[in-house]
């Protein structure tokens, strides 16, 4: 089992529909992320939480929420999805005591707005 | 706004040749500098990392090089592979991030290694 798991892992919604996407970790990480990534442009932070009290916008933080329910799940929300973000979602953890802070992606949450 | 550029978008090698990906920064703020592989399908992974006070780190056939003066690094895969097919992300940690997450990702290469 993957040790970064996200739901759905694929979803097509319609422009204005809330949609939201779901993680968790079993790597025991306080710190989770979500990453969005496009073609041509790399991977982008939406957002990232420290602990369940500690939430932090990212680069590209407006049209989304999050919500960090507890140590090991972190969910991204649209609440009014537009067709631009169409794009491939990732969520990730980290851990501060490992060389660097090693950044674990899940496989990644492709949402089509059509 | 801190910006990773890299290069070429994408990259064709024949298997034992050498792959070299290339990426610059604009401005001197970033103490970490790693790279990921993603496969298709799959999130990417660290495959190395460097930091600013070191020229070269080798790991197997790949090896990156750094050039602080220059703003630049590359990843070097040396006896390329069919295996070694995917994409290919340089990234950037700014300085003063401590330990986090908080990466700037290159725009990605895709490699494919002709058998």
């Amino acid at each position: 089992d993957a040790d970064v798991t996200q739901t759905p892992r694929n979803r097509i919604t319609k422009t204005g529909k809330r949609i939201m996407l779901e993680c968790s970790q079993t790597k025991g990480h306080d710190r989770m992320y979500w990453y969005r990534q496009d073609p041509g442009l790399g991977l982008r932070l939406i957002y990232y939480s420290f602990d369940v009290k500690d939430i932090n916008k990212g680069e590209i933080s407006d049209g989304y929420s999050v919500s960090r329910q507890a140590q090991a799940k972190f969910s991204l929300s649209l609440e009014s999805a537009i067709p631009n973000q169409t794009a491939l979602y990732f969520c990730a953890t980290s851990d501060p005591a490992s060389s660097g802070n090693t950044i674990y992606f899940g496989e990644g949450s492709w949402l089509t707005v059509v | 706004q801190q910006q990773v550029k890299q290069s070429p978008q994408s990259l064709i090698v024949q298997k034992g040749g050498i792959s070299i990906i290339n990426c610059a920064y604009e401005n001197t703020a970033f103490d970490y500098f790693p790279w990921y592989q993603q496969f298709p399908g799959k999130g990417p992974a660290l495959l190395i990392a460097i930091r600013p006070d070191v020229s070269e780190k080798k790991e197997g056939r790949f090896t990156i090089s750094f050039n602080k003066s220059a703003k630049q690094f590359s990843l070097h895969i040396m006896d390329s592979q069919p295996g070694d097919s995917a994409t290919y992300f340089c990234a950037a940690r700014p300085l003063g991030s401590g330990n986090t997450g908080k990466l700037i990702f290159g725009q990605g290469t895709t490699l494919q290694v002709k058998p």
